[in-house]
């Protein structure tokens, strides 16, 4: 089946600095990739939904200029975690969906100190 | 938008029973409902899925149930193992539409 990577898989930053975190659909091409954010003991949450080519589309209540969307390629989203909190510390997960079914990638785990 | 509510959560159940997870929706024009099975730390894994023209669908010792006039659907095991525990996740989208709603999650232990 199809496959979505994510990367890093796991990554530690301090409070303050940016980190990126990058979503690839290994096999085929994806216009629209979506973005969750999954806090322990809770539920996948929508962050915001990347559109090749144009701007990212954010739910309510995420701060776009916080977290930045890039989805330059077909292939390709990244969300930078900008200005990082131990509040934002969190497993960040993408989907794209292909042939009607929807794919995850692994999942980040961000861990803010 | 959507909301979706899904209880119980949490669900312990003796080796070789069955057991059953509700969800609820809000939004009629849903009709793609997937179950997905999550370990920890790891991705979602889609274990199945029902489109609203069908009323229930089997696969093996899984089956989902549909109630599109109630706006229910329902995810059944049976003859569970211990490797069926998990956190398990109900969705609902519009076919077409990749964007998930996601119900709050069900923690499912399977007692030896």
């Amino acid at each position: 089946g199809a496959v979505v990577s994510q990367h890093p898989s796991r990554v530690i930053c301090k409070s303050g600095t940016s980190v990126k975190i990058e979503c690839r659909s290994l096999d085929f091409q994806a216009t629209t990739m979506f973005w969750y954010r999954q806090f322990p003991k809770q539920s996948l949450m929508l962050m915001a939904t990347s559109n090749e080519g144009s701007k990212a589309t954010y739910e309510q209540g995420v701060e776009k200029d916080k977290f930045l969307i890039n989805h330059a390629s077909l292939t390709l989203s990244t969300l930078t975690v900008t200005s990082a909190h131990p509040e934002d510390s969190s497993f960040y997960i993408c989907s794209a969906d292909q042939g009607n079914t929807i794919y995850f990638g692994e999942g980040s785990w961000l861990t803010v100190v | 938008g959507e909301n979706v509510e899904q209880h119980p959560s949490t669900l312990s159940v003796q080796e070789g029973d069955s057991a059953v997870i509700k969800c609820t929706y809000s939004d009629s024009a849903s009709n793609y409902f997937p179950w997905y099975k999550q370990e920890l730390g790891k991705r979602p894994q889609l274990i199945i899925d029902i489109r609203s023209n069908v009323g229930e669908k089997k696969d093996q010792r899984i089956a989902v149930t549909l109630n599109k006039t109630a706006k229910h659907f329902s995810l059944h095991i049976t003859e569970t193992q211990p490797e069926d525990s998990a956190v398990y996740f109900c969705a609902a989208n519009h076919f077409g539409n990749e964007k998930l709603t996601f119900g709050t999650g069900t923690r499912l232990t399977i007692i030896p």
